[in-house]
């Protein structure tokens, strides 16, 4: 089954206490990202990836680190999370190209920073 | 810029009634699709439908249905005879070449439906 998954699903932390939220899919695709989604905002794209060791900021890439060192794997890395940053994050993937193709959302990973 | 707005940020029926969500766009391509997802409580993005910029015709899927008009830059969003489980929050985004690619979504705010039995 085609898929992208998210873990941990649900995390609280501190503040400035490093976190990793791991992505993972198994369609091999080329183009994975990241979006942060809060209240009257929608989704914002925060770091996107073309390839295994090609990265690039999206929107807001403040506070976020990512890696692509896997073409399956995208982490999301927070080195010293703030209250901020607390929200809904989503992983994507999908296959670049000259026209839209079909995008794969992960089921979400809730980050409260306290 | 490339923009969605949903001006509606919570709509609130009573079940089997018929609901309009408003969407609408700003793009300079010449080329662009247009998305809606449905996210329920639980959490995840549900993706409902996809156009792009060459086709206008409306479609129909049961009790959904999608208007685009690009004259006025809108691709609203019909529920007909609403029921309880179209409780949710609805996005619209955008996704075109000059804002990132193809493979990069512009959302709106979302609109939150309740829809009350």
């Amino acid at each position: 089954e085609a898929q992208v998954t998210q873990n941990p699903r649900y995390l609280i932390t501190v503040t400035g206490k490093k976190l990793t939220v791991t992505c993972s899919q198994n369609m091999n695709h080329e183009y994975m990202s990241w979006y942060r989604q809060d209240p009257g905002l929608g989704l914002r794209q925060i770091y996107y990836s073309m390839n295994v060791e090609v990265t690039d900021k999206g929107d807001v890439p403040e506070g976020y680190k990512v890696s692509r060192k896997e073409k399956r794997n995208f982490p999301l890395i927070l080195e010293s999370p703030s209250p901020n940053q607390t929200s809904l994050y989503f992983c994507a993937s999908s296959s670049p190209g000259r026209v839209h193709n079909e995008q794969y959302f992960g089921p979400g990973t809730r980050l409260t920073v306290t | 810029a490339q923009k969605v707005t949903q001006a509606q940020t919570e709509i609130s029926v009573v079940e089997k009634e018929d609901v309009t969500l408003d969407c609408v766009y700003e793009t300079r391509d010449t080329t662009y699709y247009l998305f809606w997802y449905k996210q329920p409580p639980s959490g995840e993005l549900v993706f409902l439908i996809r156009r792009n910029s060459f086709d206008e015709q409306n479609e129909i899927s049961g009790r959904y249905s999608w208007n685009f008009q690009k004259s006025t830059s809108s691709f609203n969003f019909t529920i007909t005879a609403s029921q309880v489980v179209d409780s949710a929050v609805y996005f619209c985004a955008l996704s075109d070449l000059l804002s990132g690619g193809y493979n990069k979504l512009i959302f709106g705010a979302g609109t939150r439906l309740a829809v009350h039995p």
